[in-house]
């Protein structure tokens, strides 16, 4: 089955630096990469996804890449802000599921003003 | 649009006892899974409905846990009875339509600890 790898665990940056996360995968079929935000005591929220017919996405400060080649995706955050700070989650699809997404361990972003 | 609701929010047991679980997802979303994360590891997959019928049951941890979806509506997961094992947050998520790769809307957890 799927399996992702999430890295760093945790992330400390200064406010106005950018945050890189970076997760990898093991079915080279899966097609739908979500990334999810949880702050602190509150649900995870989807931020952006990509599926894997494109190579990037951006949504103002927030951008992901796809690298279906080496099976890894990255969540870019530009301009980092206080309120960027929570746990984020990298996820795949799994194939031949139905719509069943595999997680990532969740990296804790922490911006520093 | 009100969005997936869980409740309770918290729940604290013993080994040994029951708990019921229950999840209220987005009105019209006939998908909804069930996720576990436990002691800040990943958020694992527990199973999926499609409006009342299991689509994908695989990982549910044993038969202690039940799941139901009576009416294709909310949705229950009962653990009978509890091991200190399966504490953790329990996050349900539906999404709107069935057979497409859509977004899965998350409620807030329940955050069950078994003592």
């Amino acid at each position: 089955g799927e399996n992702v790898e999430q890295h760093p665990s945790t992330l400390s940056v200064q406010e106005g630096d950018s945050a890189v996360i970076k997760c990898t995968y093991s079915d080279s079929a899966s097609n739908y990469f979500p990334w999810y935000k949880q702050e602190l005591g509150k649900r995870p929220q989807l931020i952006i996804d990509i599926r894997s017919n494109v190579g990037e996405k951006k949504d103002q400060r927030i951008a992901v890449t796809l690298n279906k080649t080496a099976k890894h995706f990255s969540l870019h955050i530009t301009e980092t802000q206080p309120e960027d700070s929570a746990v984020y989650f990298c996820a795949a699809s799994e194939s031949g599921g139905y719509n069943k997404l595999i997680f990532g361990a969740g990296t804790r972003l922490a911006v520093h003003p | 649009e009100a969005g997936v609701t869980q409740f309770p929010s918290h729940s604290v047991i013993e080994k040994g006892q029951t708990v019921t679980l229950r999840c209220d997802p987005i009105s019209g979303h006939d998908n909804l899974y069930w996720y576990r994360r436990v002691m800040g590891k990943e958020i694992k997959f527990l199973l999926h409905f499609v409006k009342e019928s299991k689509q994908d049951e695989s990982g549910m941890p044993n038969n202690r846990f039940l799941a139901e979806r009576t009416g294709g509506t909310y949705s229950t997961l009962k653990v009978q009875p509890a091991e200190l094992e399966d504490s953790g947050v329990y996050f349900c998520a539906s999404s709107q339509v069935a057979g497409v790769q859509d977004t899965q809307y998350f409620g807030p957890g329940t955050r069950l600890t078994v003592l």
